[in-house]
């Protein structure tokens, strides 16, 4: 069974550089999925931030795409998300996530447990 | 991109059905791009409950069902049970291959 593990500071000071790896086990991250990164600050709703290929094709949200890197290490099976210049806005609990894409569209199918990180000025 | 709009919330009693909507604009929904929507627990993360409209990820009950028409995606919670309460979010691909979820609506059993 496939399984997604979040991890990375859980404390940030404002102007930090946030980066998070998500560890893929029982699955190939060399496979036909996109794998990404969604946040959600403290009582409030899903953002998502981007997703990335193995091949390192990646797409971004647009309100973050100057902030965001996401990267592949196939041969460690996992992926990373670095965001620089954080604030108490990017204060929130991401998770990691597999999306499966058809012709018709994308979704997520699998979701780590999250990991909460914390900018504090 | 603009978060697909949700009620924030929605009620009903034990045996009921209650549906959410979910509004995109032509670049996301209305482009023909099938609608998923996901369960939230409390203090738990999301899981898939519906992709592609109607289709359910082996587990999830087929009390839960899913439609699209137009601009606006539904999912209808039919013979609602206590365990339902939760928040529910959907999501679309959109027309410059990115995702958007909308802002959710928290389902509370009366």
């Amino acid at each position: 069974q496939m399984q997604l593990q979040e991890s990375g500071p859980g404390l940030l000071r404002s102007s930090d550089t946030l980066s998070l790896t998500c560890a893929v086990s029982g699955y190939s991250i060399n496979s036909n999925y996109w794998w990404g990164w969604i946040r959600q600050p403290p009582g409030k709703g899903l953002e998502w931030m981007g997703y990335i290929f193995h091949t390192g094709s990646a797409f971004y949200n647009p309100s973050l795409q100057s902030r965001v890197t996401m990267s592949v290490r196939k041969s460690e099976n996992h992926f990373s998300l670095t965001v620089t210049s954080v604030t108490a806005m990017d204060t929130a609990m991401y998770y990691c996530a597999r999306s499966q894409c058809t012709s018709a569209g994308c979704y997520v199918d699998n979701w780590g447990q999250g990991t909460l990180v914390t900018v504090s000025s | 991109q603009s978060a697909l709009t949700q009620p924030p919330s929605v009620s009903g009693s034990p045996g009921q059905s209650v549906t959410i909507s979910c509004t995109g604009t032509s670049s996301d929904v209305g482009h023909f791009h099938p609608v998923s929507w996901y369960q939230q627990p409390p203090g738990t993360a999301p899981k898939l409950i519906i992709y592609e409209v109607n289709n359910r990820p082996s587990g999830v009950p087929d009390r839960f069902s899913g439609s699209n028409s137009g601009n606006t995606a539904s999912l209808t919670i039919s013979g609602l049970q206590p365990e339902d309460e939760a928040d529910y979010y959907c999501s679309s691909y959109t027309t410059t291959s990115t995702l958007v979820f909308g802002g959710g609506t928290k389902l509370t059993v009366l």
